[in-house]
């Protein structure tokens, strides 16, 4: 079936722009995760989401990131006034949460570049 | 709060060569552990796991051992393939079961030459 999509694979925008990554997660998943991997680094947690709501948003690093899911579906991870540190790859993740089957399916990912 | 370290790379192996790639970590209470793999052009994927102290993780010839008493989660494989090249990171989550927000390490590259 489908894995975990990301949209677009790749963004470039200038310092100070508002932007949107999209992620499509595994259908019937109910738990989603943001991840933000720099250069060299381990992906670091952002924000969790179980159903339509945010359960654990204390990886987001400052209130220019929003992330919201609606339907409990898609979801999309919105950063405000965009800054060079903020260029990063951002991964997103689905689960489907049940008992003995919390494995996290990755997507591959969305670049981002901040000029 | 948690934190996982591990070895840096790259690493570079001959083929049919054994891998030891070195993990260790810092959690409270009794942490899930897990190896993920990045394959060149493709997401990151649970190569592996262990949920609690003694239990052995496998998959697809790797295997990791979680040891409470060294806070260790090494991965081995006795004969590397070079389709084994990729990048392994080394993670934990705090609880085995329901959410889990999972700490990564920095990733260690391997490189398999024929």
């Amino acid at each position: 079936g489908a894995g975990v999509s990301q949209t677009p694979s790749n963004k470039v925008t200038e310092k100070g722009k508002y932007v949107e990554l999209r992620c499509d997660p595994i259908s019937g998943h109910t738990a989603l995760y943001w991840y933000r991997q720099s250069l060299g680094q381990g992906p670091e947690f952002l924000i969790y989401f179980q159903g339509t709501g945010a359960a654990d948003d204390s990886g987001l690093p400052n209130d220019r990131f929003f992330a919201v899911r609606p339907e409990g579906s898609v979801s999309t991870l919105k950063i405000q006034r965009t800054e060079r540190g903020d260029s990063a790859v951002y991964l997103c993740a689905s689960s489907p949460e049940v008992a003995g089957r919390n494995e996290q399916f990755f997507g591959p990912g969305t670049r981002l570049t901040v000029l | 709060g948690n934190s996982v370290t591990q070895m840096e790379g790259p690493v570079t192996l001959s083929e049919e060569a054994f891998l030891t790639i070195n993990c260790t970590y810092t959690a409270t209470g009794y942490p899930s552990l897990f190896w993920y793999v990045q394959y060149p052009g493709e997401g990151l994927q649970l190569l592996l796991k262990a949920t609690k102290a003694d239990d052995k993780g496998s998959n697809k010839g790797f295997e990791a051992t979680y040891r409470k008493e060294t806070t260790s989660f090494h991965l081995e494989k006795g004969s590397v393939q070079v389709s084994d090249s990729a990048v392994y990171f080394c993670a934990l989550s705090p609880n085995s079961g329901g959410y889990q927000k999972v700490t990564f390490g920095t990733g260690t590259k391997l490189q398999v030459i024929p």
